[in-house]
């Protein structure tokens, strides 16, 4: 099993352009979750997923759309990047809710320009 | 609104030591209280989850207690060793809605 994977690991982005995180996990958990990570904040959840073609807004939704078509793939956008998006982006999953342990992926490193 | 507090940010030991990791939260009425560990670069790993109803859950040289009446959580670790060098974060999950709230996390350095 590969657990939870995120494509890319790296990207750097000029203001104002768009990309996509892609998020996979094979253990057919029904949530996941996209976090970001900062210095001074901690762990803050963007939107989360409760099952295939759902989607809810988290604790920092603005300026991220997301979608999962699928259940094993859970995708995040940014469709007009700005600075303040610079950050780590951790995707995760979990078999039941957020009460429940969450596996995490290695994290994409965005840096905006 | 849920709180969570890890003191210190930092920690530095000499190898062997017993350590003990704190952890705060200001809602007590916390589903599970969840403890996880952070290398350098990578992604979180769970390592311990401690039910509402529990007071400890051990793993290994880990142990964690809960005490909600006070709103804390301790991480023991056993007989250090330098690989135990990481980012150690606490969660608690509120009993309604869908968010885990972290603490920042304390970066522990155990030295050869």
């Amino acid at each position: 099993n590969a657990g939870v994977t995120q494509t890319p690991k790296f990207r750097v982005l000029k203001t104002g352009q768009s990309m996509t995180l892609l998020c996979a996990q094979d253990m057919n958990h029904e949530y996941m979750y996209w976090y970001r990570q900062d210095p001074g904040m901690g762990l803050r959840l963007i939107h989360y997923s409760v099952g295939e073609g759902t989607t809810a807004k988290g604790e920092v939704p603005d300026g991220y759309n997301v979608s999962r078509l699928k259940k094993q793939n859970f995708l995040l956008g940014l469709e007009s990047a700005a600075p303040s998006q610079t950050s780590v982006y951790f995707c995760a999953s979990s078999y039941g809710g957020p009460w429940e342990t969450q596996y995490f992926g290695p994290g994409t490193r965005l840096l905006v320009l | 609104k849920q709180e969570v507090t890890q003191i210190p940010a930092a920690l530095s030991v000499p190898e062997g030591e017993n350590l003990v990791l704190n952890c705060s939260f200001t809602d007590s009425a916390i589903y599970n209280l969840q403890w996880f560990r952070q290398d350098p670069g990578k992604g979180l790993t769970s390592l311990l989850l401690i039910q509402s109803s529990q007071r400890e859950q051990t793993s290994g040289r880990l142990n964690a207690s809960l005490d909600k009446s006070s709103g804390r959580s301790t991480l023991y670790i056993a007989a250090s060793q330098p690989g135990d060098s990481a980012t150690y974060l606490c969660a608690a999950p509120r009993t309604s809605g869908s968010r885990l709230t972290f603490g920042e996390g304390t970066q522990l350095t155990v030295n050869p």
